[in-house]
């Protein structure tokens, strides 16, 4: 099973600042790798798919980078609505999925 | 447009059991395989089960396993999972979710909105 490891757990921020959430695979995913926001009560928001292409009507402030073991989500300037737990997900071997802890991003 | 849309959920005993359904819609559900993830109150993103796109394959957490049963019906467009043996910590929302190829040659996971399964005497 590939381990999917994110840091930090929790990340303080205050509004207008960058935010920089990183996630390792315990082996190569490729660019087989998504990452969500969730807030309470809703399902995962796709932010990011293939690593770095934005999902459709996501803001451009949302970037992905990264392959194979090493991956980061950068908010490029937090805004309100951005405050929220976001995960990582590897697609790359069927049937298994898995996904990391969870980042929390809250307002410092 | 892709939908996911589950039912099924509800309020359910311990070692009671329930099927949730997942009706599929644009896209061609035959030529995909599909997936079930769980999210425990106040808990990260479980994996549960996988279905291959013709059904002969499938895969379970080993949480689930023996309990859980996948299934498909490509002529319904309908996923299913039928749980039984439930337990309190089974309870969360359930959603299921599929990875469809682009024309890009990526692949995008496409998610319903969940249903929610209460385990409770």
């Amino acid at each position: 099973e590939i381990v999917m490891t994110q840091s930090p757990a929790t990340l303080s921020v205050s509004p207008g600042e960058r935010a920089t959430l990183s996630c390792r695979a315990s082996q190569s995913v490729s660019s087989n790798l998504a990452w969500y926001q969730q807030k309470p009560g809703q399902a995962p928001r796709l932010l990011i798919y293939g690593a770095s292409t934005r999902a459709t009507g996501i803001p451009a402030r949302f970037s992905g980078s990264g392959s194979g073991t090493e991956f980061t989500l950068t908010i490029s300037s937090l805004q309100s609505e951005d405050f929220a737990v976001y995960y990582c997900q590897q697609y790359n071997n069927w049937p298994l999925w898995t996904f990391g802890q969870g980042t929390k991003v809250e307002i410092k | 447009e892709v939908q996911l849309v589950e039912s099924g959920g509800g309020l359910v005993q311990p070692g009671g059991s329930l099927r949730l359904s997942c009706a599929a819609s644009g896209f061609t559900f035959s030529s995909y395989a599909m997936h079930w993830v769980r999210q425990a109150p106040g808990k990260g993103l479980e994996y549960v089960s996988a279905i291959s796109s013709n059904g002969g394959s499938t895969y379970y957490a080993n949480s689930v396993k023996g309990r859980f049963t996948i299934s498909r019906d490509n002529s319904k467009n309908t996923l299913y999972l039928q749980m039984g043996s439930l337990r309190a910590e089974d309870m969360a929302v359930y959603y299921c979710a599929t990875q469809i190829l682009l024309s890009s040659g990526w692949y995008k996971i496409y998610w319903g909105q969940g249903t929610l399964v209460t385990v409770s005497s």
